[in-house]
């Protein structure tokens, strides 16, 4: 079965900390991996996606094959990425997307 | 470039009653995708409509159903609520060749 796991409900960081986001999947196949995030009071949006292997907003996320992860990074957080990020994996085939639970950062001032 | 829309954004129904939950697709997407948000978990994925026709599926009842319009809008009917139908639901629509999801706001559905 297709499953993602954030293992971190709540994690909370002060500005200016590294900070990582844990994400690990079980996916038959060769999933996109993706990270939503929800800013209060906003709709879900991508952040990135392993694909792109970009850097948006200082984040990055390196999929790991091996130990079927794709942690979320951020070597110096700012109190404005706090919101709640999603990991998500989907085929190429259909648009389902399978999203882990959801994990709340707070950066504290 | 317009957005994703959803329409109600709120909704109080009684259980055994039924639902319709419309969504707008962003502007020259033909794919669009509906999720169930729990409190406090991730979206699940409900089923997704390509051409007016649903070509994909995850794990909820018959009783969950829906419409892709020529325009590609959509709708979700929910029959014969349940109190645990309680969620927010999520429309998300994107271009069938690509993979990434564009979402509306959502619409909170309440069942009493």
């Amino acid at each position: 079965a297709q499953r993602v796991t954030q293992p971190e409900k709540l994690l909370s960081v002060f500005k200016g900390a590294p900070v990582e986001l844990k994400c690990n999947y079980s996916y038959s196949g060769s999933p996109e991996l993706f990270w939503y995030v929800q800013y209060s009071r906003q709709r879900l949006q991508l952040l990135l996606r392993h694909i792109s292997r970009e850097s948006i907003k200082g984040f990055t996320a390196d999929l790991n094959k091996g130990e079927t992860s794709f942690h979320l990074k951020k070597p110096f957080a700012q109190e404005e990425d706090s919101a709640m990020y999603y990991c998500g994996a989907g085929g190429t085939s259909y648009g389902k997307l399978t999203f882990g639970q959801g994990t709340i950062l707070t950066v504290h001032p | 470039e317009t957005g994703v829309t959803q329409s109600p954004t709120h909704l109080i129904k009684t259980r055994g009653q039924q639902v319709t939950l419309r969504c707008s697709s962003q502007s020259g997407h033909n794919t669009v995708s509906w999720y169930q948000q729990a409190l406090g978990q991730g979206p699940q994925f409900i089923f997704q409509y390509y051409r007016e026709e649903e070509n994909g599926r995850g794990n909820f009842p018959p009783r969950f159903s829906g419409l892709q319009f020529p325009n590609y809008s959509s709708e979700l009917n929910v029959n014969a609520l349940e109190l645990d139908d309680s969620a927010l639901y999520l429309c998300a629509s994107r271009l069938i060749e690509g993979t990434e999801a564009f979402f509306g706001q959502g619409t909170r559905l309440t069942v009493v």
